[in-house]
């Protein structure tokens, strides 16, 4: 089992540009979310599914967009950076939301 | 509606001191709440978890916490400090919105044990 991986590591874009962070996850969990982390913020939910073909809103999903089309994957789009969305990304996935197993991260500068 | 609140950004403590990191949570329903640990440059895992049953629960590496309905709080111990144990620990709790369950998150507190 890979479990959660996540693609790239390593990011920079420009302002304006657009790139999709990709998500899979090999032990078919229905649930799967996306987060940031930001110092002194914690981790705020960005979008989340909990199946294909189903995803939600989180608390902070301006600017993003996510689509589910198999319960492996789980892609986030930036439609158009900005340097606000500089941030550590994680891709987390579940059977319930409980038992989270998160991927190693997407560390993504916006300049 | 839940939340969460970690008391203490920053805890440190030196190798072989108990460590107490402290959680408070607010939940109309029976909550379910759980400690995650996050190593530097890694993506977090679970530490461990309450789901009504025993209050006094043992996670990994030596962790445990209780549940307190009466103070609202679940604290994360562990009676002697390792020096891996230096991390980031969450406490969050579960919504219980039907399907569309989410785990609300504290800010973190981040363990520094000394030698």
């Amino acid at each position: 089992n890979a479990g959660v991986t996540q693609t790239p590591k390593f990011q920079v874009l420009k302002t304006g540009q657009s790139m999709t962070l990709q998500c899979a996850q090999d032990m078919n969990h229905e649930y799967m979310s996306w987060y940031r982390q930001d110092p002194g913020m914690g981790l705020r939910l960005i979008h989340y599914s909990v199946g294909a073909g189903i995803t939600d809103q989180g608390e902070v999903p301006n600017g993003y967009n996510v689509s589910r089309s198999t319960t492996e994957d789980f892609p986030l789009r930036l439609l158009s950076a900005a340097p606000s969305q500089t941030s550590v990304y994680f891709c987390a996935s579940s059977y319930t939301a409980d038992e989270q197993y998160f991927g190693p991260g997407t560390r993504l500068t916006v300049t | 509606a839940q939340s969460v609140t970690q008391l203490g950004s920053h805890v440190s403590v030196s190798e072989g001191a108990l460590v107490l990191l402290r959680c408070n949570y607010s939940s109309s329903v029976p909550p379910y709440l759980f400690w995650y640990v996050q190593y530097p440059n890694q993506g977090l895992q679970l530490l461990l978890k309450y789901t009504s049953a025993a209050t006094l629960v043992k996670g990994i590496n030596g962790f445990e916490a209780e549940f307190k309905k009466s103070e609202t709080s679940f604290h994360l111990t562990k009676p002697s400090a390792h020096m891996s144990d230096a991390a980031e620990y969450f406490c969050a709790v579960r919504t219980n919105a039907g399907n569309n369950r989410k785990l609300i998150w504290g800010l973190g507190t981040s363990l520094a044990v000394n030698p």
